[in-house]
């Protein structure tokens, strides 16, 4: 079945560097979601790309869509202690949601 | 406009005891999901209904039933609790392919 891969599966960094998180899944996707969930919630919607190659960016986040629309990729600039969470990418193959396992991200103040 | 609700927000069972969690959602979605996370390994899809009166089986169906009487509500049952089945479960609705969440049942099997 589909596979979606993500990593790293943790990262600590200090408040202000950059965070990238990447998806690989084994499937061609029809479009790749981002979650993010905070310590102790639930995952909330992010964001959806579609189209190959597609960049959407949301204030100091990045989201990336591969060419081949099997991998993606989210980059936050200049993190900040609110940016502390998992972040999952999930792609749809056409029949449902497969998440990828998630990258933790911990921010040092 | 609660949106996703989820009942018990905590429960701890015996092993072989039963139980059912409650999803209710006020958004009137058609398309309705659950979940269990376990650490490190993301949010796997049990069962999902596309609508009212109908269920499918996701990536970990075994050991849960669902039903779906109601459009707004989802239930997830379990008939023989296992220990592998301590886990958080989350409920999700989705519209224009966005899945909206509800806050978790914490289930601990000893």
């Amino acid at each position: 079945g589909q596979q979606v891969m993500q990593i790293p599966q943790y990262q600590h960094v200090q408040e202000g560097e950059d965070f990238t998180t990447y998806c690989n899944s084994s499937t061609t996707l029809s479009n790749i979601q981002w979650y993010k969930q905070r310590p102790g919630g639930h995952p909330v919607f992010l964001i959806q790309l579609v189209k190959s190659g597609e960049v959407k960016k949301q204030k100091r986040l990045t989201f990336q869509f591969g060419e081949a629309k099997k991998n993606s990729s989210l980059h936050i600039t200049a993190t900040q202690t609110t940016d502390v969470g998992t972040y999952f990418c999930a792609g749809d193959a056409g029949n449902m949601l497969t998440f990828g396992g998630g990258t933790r991200l911990m921010v040092k103040p | 406009n609660a949106g996703v609700t989820q009942t018990p927000k905590f429960r701890v069972l015996k092993t072989g005891q039963s139980m059912t969690l409650l999803c209710a959602q006020d958004m009137n979605h058609e398309y309705m999901y659950w979940y269990r996370q376990d650490p490190g390994m993301g949010l796997r899809l049990i069962h999902y209904s596309v609508g009212e009166g109908t269920t499918a089986k996701g990536e970990v169906p075994d050991g849960y039933n669902v039903s779906r009487l109601k459009k707004q509500n989802f239930l997830l049952g379990l008939e023989s609790a296992a220990p592998s089945q301590t886990s958080v479960y989350f409920c999700a609705s989705e519209i224009q392919e966005t899945q909206y969440f509800g806050p978790g049942t914490r289930l601990l099997v000893l």
